[in-house]
């Protein structure tokens, strides 16, 4: 199984600063995937990436960057983070059996 | 842009009762996905399909191209069933989600 990790499971940040959220992944040839999951909205794509130094913008990419300087870790960066930014991050691996997603991320910008 | 949409938002039912979820997406997809997520968990991916029917133990996924329509069924459920269920149609650039089934399965 392509297993997807998150290397934090709850952070909280102040408004204004940098947040880099990581994401590793174990298959190498995966696209990555950054998504954010609110109540109500759903599930939405911030962010993704086909390989190394590859990305595009996703439905919802304002606020953000990413990075994927190696093709097993794919950053998300929140320039500047804002209260609206509060949210669960989820990170997800593609191969042609399907999705695995990372165990989330749960921002607070306070 | 696809669409999903996924009925009902909310169901109730009794250990052991056969329960559907129904998927309906607007647009050509190159696959329809089921996903799970658990009260405070990361999400499951259940099925991925493209076409016809898949099984995995008491689970079920079936797919109408023509119609673009997906179904979920869950054969004798259990108290452990209980979770959201997400359909998802997309495919290489990213999945379009529908908003979730919010399943509780009562004793």
């Amino acid at each position: 199984d392509v297993k997807v990790t998150q290397s934090s499971r709850y952070l909280v940040k102040r408004t204004g600063e940098k947040v880099f959220l990581e994401c590793v992944q174990d298959m190498d040839h995966e696209n990555m995937f950054w998504y954010r999951q609110d109540p109500g909205l759903g599930l939405r794509l911030i962010y993704f990436s086909y390989d190394v130094k590859m990305k595009e913008k996703g439905d919802i990419p304002e606020g953000y960057s990413v990075s994927r300087e190696k093709k097993e870790r794919f950053s998300l960066i929140l320039e500047s983070a804002s209260t609206n930014q509060t949210s669960m991050y989820l990170c997800a691996g593609r191969t042609d059996y399907g999705y695995t997603f990372g165990s989330g991320t749960r921002l607070t910008v306070v | 842009k696809n669409e999903v949409e996924q009925s009902p938002q909310n169901l109730t039912a009794q250990e052991g009762e056969f329960i559907t979820i129904n998927c309906s997406y607007s647009v050509g997809i190159s696959a329809l996905h089921w996903l799970q997520q658990h009260p405070g968990g990361g999400i499951v991916s259940l099925f991925m399909l493209s076409s016809g029917k898949k099984k995995h133990g008491r689970l079920i996924a079936t797919i109408n191209i023509q119609e673009k329509h997906s179904s979920l069924h869950i054969t004798a459920s259990h108290p452990r069933d209980s979770a959201v269920y997400i359909c998802a149609g997309g495919g290489a650039d990213g999945l379009t989600f529908g908003k979730g089934t919010h399943l509780i399965i009562q004793p």
